[in-house]
């Protein structure tokens, strides 16, 4: 079944940018799904950033649309989200997800395991 | 201030009943599918419950989800002690043309 793992780098300094893969296993990046990136702050709720199709196009939350980028490389079977301008409120563990159907969403299995990512200097 | 509305937190004792409730709006609930996750202390959210009634293979028949209109609910009955962690839901809307959850409830079992 399909897998996914995330990876990048645990600490960004602020005003960085976020930079994370997910890597797909047990299937295809390029079936027809959407790829989800989610996180959940310390102690919080989950939050939606957004997600991408293997063509390329994309949804984000208008909350951070304008400092999010998500793209998918095939060649990989991955894919990855940028988070730019980052404060120690974007400290959090993301996550990403499939949503296995192309038409309806929300609907998010499997899950990666998470990676904390804390933004500090 | 999440888009969807579930109470913080509920608790049973063993073998008791919990519902758990999620209210939205017309652009979310109202017109799409709600999904529900289980996430246990400690770990990656876990699919629970699919368009709207529908539970994945592995997730035992004592959870059972509904929708009326603008809200959603998921039950619990035969409650055990592992149910034990935060439950969200989440949908998606038309008008913000993304995924919305609600701010997690917190199941106690006592």
């Amino acid at each position: 079944q399909v897998q996914l793992q995330e990876s990048g780098p645990g600490l960004v300094k602020p005003s960085g940018t976020l930079s994370l893969t997910c890597a797909v296993s047990g299937g295809s990046i390029s079936s027809s799904n959407w790829w989800s990136w989610v996180r959940q702050p310390p102690g919080k709720g989950l939050e939606w950033i957004g997600e991408v199709y293997h063509s390329g196009t994309t949804n984000y939350n208008p909350s951070l649309k304008s400092r999010v980028t998500m793209s998918v490389d095939k060649s990989r079977n991955q894919f990855s989200l940028k988070l730019s301008s980052v404060t120690a409120a974007d400290t959090a563990v993301y996550y990403c997800a499939r949503d296995p159907s192309p038409v309806t969403r929300g609907w998010f299995d499997p899950w990666g395991q998470g990676i904390l990512v804390t933004v500090s200097s | 201030q999440s888009v969807l509305t579930q109470p913080p937190s509920a608790s049973g004792t063993p073998g008791q009943r919990v519902t758990i409730s999620c209210s939205g709006s017309g652009s979310n609930i109202g017109s799409n599918y709600v999904y529900w996750y289980q996430q246990l202390p400690g770990t990656a959210p876990k699919l629970l419950m699919y368009r709207d009634n529908l539970r994945p293979s592995g997730v035992p028949d004592r959870f059972s989800g509904s929708k009326s209109g603008t809200s959603a609910s998921l039950a619990i009955s035969g409650l055990r002690s592992e149910d034990e962690g935060d439950y969200y839901c989440a949908a998606w809307d038309d008008s913000l043309t993304g995924v919305v959850f609600g701010g997690g409830t917190k199941l106690t079992v006592l």
